[in-house]
């Protein structure tokens, strides 16, 4: 089966130190998405892009946090600096253009901010 | 903005038999799709069973099915024959059609706890 692959799938970092999140889409879908899931706030939508551009990314924090595709293949989503109140799940997930098909998460990178 | 609401944190059902979760969803589009998504322990998100809103017929997958009643705003999971792998976090999920231009919004979660 197709998957969508995220890196690392855990990561225990220093506050202030920068965290890089990557992203490897299903071959052949054109939207990515990333969302954030924690306890209190469950599953929020960080950003999302359309054949490799950004469409929204209104959910991110700017000032810290910031989101690209370098090519069809990877997507990265970028904290620095990071703060303990980061700490979460950062998901991906891939699919195609409408949303008959839903869309296939990765594993998901556990971020622990201390 | 859409809202989803899941007012069950948690459920539980003994094992082999049938358990409902509910779903409501608030919005101003008539084109949109909706989603079960299941979350095991392994913290994977798992494409359970979907929905157009323009059909009018239930969804089905194998053991699980849905009631989906568009004037109420109702889109409840119905899982048959309750198996111990049925343990999740289960999330309703919802997005506007038209290409996708808006990412899955999602509930709450329901906490589905199978006894055996």
């Amino acid at each position: 089966d197709a998957r969508v692959t995220q890196t690392p799938r855990h990561k225990v970092t220093e506050m202030g130190q920068e965290v890089t999140m990557r992203c490897q889409p299903i071959l052949g879908h054109n939207t990515v998405f990333w969302y954030r899931q924690t306890m209190m706030q469950g599953l929020e939508l960080l950003a999302y892009f359309r054949n490799r551009a950004p469409l929204d990314d209104s959910g991110m924090p700017k000032d810290r946090f910031s989101a690209e595709m370098p090519d069809a293949t990877l997507a990265t989503l970028k904290i620095q600096p990071s703060e303990p109140r980061d700490s979460a799940v950062y998901f991906c997930a891939s699919g195609l253009g409408g949303a008959v098909h839903g869309y296939t998460f990765g594993s998901g990178t556990r971020l622990t901010v201390v | 903005a859409q809202t989803v609401t899941q007012s069950q944190p948690e459920m539980s059902v003994q094992e082999a038999e049938t358990v409902t979760l509910s779903c409501t969803y608030d919005t101003s589009e008539s084109d949109y799709y909706l989603f079960w998504y299941k979350q095991p322990p392994s913290r994977q998100m798992i494409l359970v069973i979907r929905q157009e809103a323009y059909k009018q017929q239930n969804a089905t997958e194998n053991r699980f099915s849905v009631n989906f009643q568009k004037a109420a705003k109702s889109f409840s999971l119905k899982i048959s024959d309750s198996q111990l792998g049925d343990a999740a976090m289960y999330f309703c999920a919802f997005v506007n059609s038209g290409g996708g231009a808006d990412g899955l919004t999602f509930g709450k979660g329901t906490h589905l706890i199978i006894q055996p």
